[in-house]
């Protein structure tokens, strides 16, 4: 079984300030990690993915993540927020571990403002 | 390449119809995953295809079927639809079955039930 927790449903930073979302996640398996964008009426777009090797996920616009399994955490982060940023962010994790698949599993999602 | 395709992108029925929604995937992806989202629940795994065969199947009543097509397009159906079902439908799909391949997702399908 597999859960992930994101803390804070919302998120408000100035524009040109840190983002830091957080994720924890719970699997009996080491797991595949990935966080997700949803901008208003569309589907889920991926920002970057956990698999194997580096800890450090550098993903699509200027997004980057820590696979910390000490902590058991996947906190999406980048140095400088801009307004285009202000979405719904998903961070999920997946426990296959190769044989058949269980589907991905969601945390609740964290709704990201950017103050101007 | 084009993204993955679903339809319609809205629909509005009547509980007790059934209503049957259609994804068609990126070219070369035969995996298809369903995912129910709504704003209490969440993000919710339907059930998932690969190679014409549903591989695995989420907590979710026997109402809600799917099937998949030799091109890899997939279709899912509910029947005797309830308020509750209300949600967007998002469809995914991946190169290759398994937890370490990403999921590209459609739009989605907005159902209504009245």
């Amino acid at each position: 079984a597999q859960s992930v927790t994101q803390l804070g449903s919302h998120v408000s930073v100035s524009e040109g300030a840190l983002v830091l979302l957080r994720c924890n996640y719970s699997s009996s398996v080491p797991p595949y990690l990935f966080w997700y964008v949803q901008y208003p009426n569309q589907g889920l777009q991926l920002l970057l993915k956990y698999t194997t090797g580096a800890t450090l996920v550098k993903g699509i616009n200027g997004f980057e993540a820590e696979f910390k399994k000490s902590e058991t955490s996947f906190h999406l982060t980048k140095p400088s927020a801009h307004m285009s940023d202000a979405a719904e962010y998903f961070c999920a994790v997946s426990g296959n571990q190769g044989g058949g698949a269980d589907g991905l599993t969601f945390g609740k999602g964290t709704h990201l403002i950017i103050q101007p | 390449k084009a993204g993955v395709t679903q339809t319609p992108r809205y629909l509005i029925k009547t509980r007790g119809q059934q209503v049957t929604l259609s994804c068609s995937p990126i070219s070369g992806h035969r995996s298809v995953s369903w995912y129910q989202q709504t704003p209490g629940q969440g993000l919710q795994f339907l059930f998932e295809y690969f190679s014409e065969t549903q591989r695995n199947k989420g907590n979710f009543p026997g109402r809600f079927s799917g099937r998949q097509f030799s091109n890899s397009r997939s279709e899912m159906n509910v029947s005797t639809l309830e308020l509750g079902d209300s949600a967007l439908y998002l469809c995914a799909s991946s190169l290759a079955a398994g937890g370490w391949s990403p999921l590209h997702f459609g739009n989605g399908t907005r159902l209504t039930v009245t």
